[in-house]
């Protein structure tokens, strides 16, 4: 099984600055099957990025997906108020698909 | 519109067991997988278990292997998960989630129904 860790686990940032999130594979994701999910309280996930890199339907372009192998990277380039949520990686290479732990983004 | 929408939760004891029920409307259901996510009350997103489209390949997390087993009925867009030797551990929210591409076995979760609870106590 692959396991997941998302680092870190609080980011306290304010509107308009940049959050870069981590998620690190204990062992190579296959062709970059990877996403990244947002979730705010008392709703379902919402996914943001699909095959690593990949932006999902109506995702605005401050979200961006990068890496490869065993080290992904969610940036969201300006923080909009609506951003703060938190966030989940998840990889569907391999089965069981596995998710990571979460990344929550606060309002600093 | 696509919409799933889950039902079937409820309190049940220990040992006992519970079926979800997924409906799904607005695309094709039957050129879809369709998967179970939980997440326990707080917590972060756990997979429980997935099925393909022609229902020819299925797969479950080790946690609920034996105990839960899911199915789909194309014929009445629905998705289900029969849950049996219910444990505390199983208390959490159950959502089911459609698979981003057409005929495809590995893909993001483009859309989630609100998800029903599950709480297993005595």
């Amino acid at each position: 099984e692959i396991v997941l860790t998302q680092s870190p686990g609080t980011l306290s940032l304010s509107p308009g600055e940049r959050a870069t999130l981590s998620c690190r594979a204990s062992q190579s994701v296959s062709s970059s099957y990877l996403a990244w999910y947002q979730q705010k309280p008392g709703q379902a996930p919402r996914l943001l990025i699909y095959g690593a890199s990949s932006r999902a339907t109506a995702i605005p372009d401050r979200f961006s997906g990068s890496g490869s192998g065993t080290d992904f990277t969610l940036t969201i380039s300006r923080l909009e108020p609506e951003d703060f949520a938190v966030y989940y990686c998840q990889q569907y290479g391999s089965s069981p698909r596995t998710f990571g732990q979460g990344t929550k983004v606060e309002i600093k | 519109e696509v919409q799933l929408v889950e039902s079937g939760g409820g309190l049940v004891q220990p040992g006992g067991s519970l079926r979800l029920s997924c409906a799904a409307s607005g695309f094709t259901f039957d050129d879809y997988a369709m998967h179970w996510v939980r997440q326990a009350p707080g917590k972060g997103l756990e997979w429980v278990s997935g099925i393909s489209w022609s229902s020819a390949t299925i797969g479950y997390a080790g946690s609920v292997k034996g105990r839960f087993t899911i199915s789909r009925d194309n014929a009445k867009n629905s998705l289900y998960l029969q849950m049996n030797s219910l444990r505390a551990e199983d208390t959490a929210f159950y959502y089911c989630a459609k698979i981003m591409g057409q005929q495809q076995l590995k893909g993001g979760f483009d859309y989630w129904g609100q998800g029903t609870l599950v709480a297993v106590s005595s």
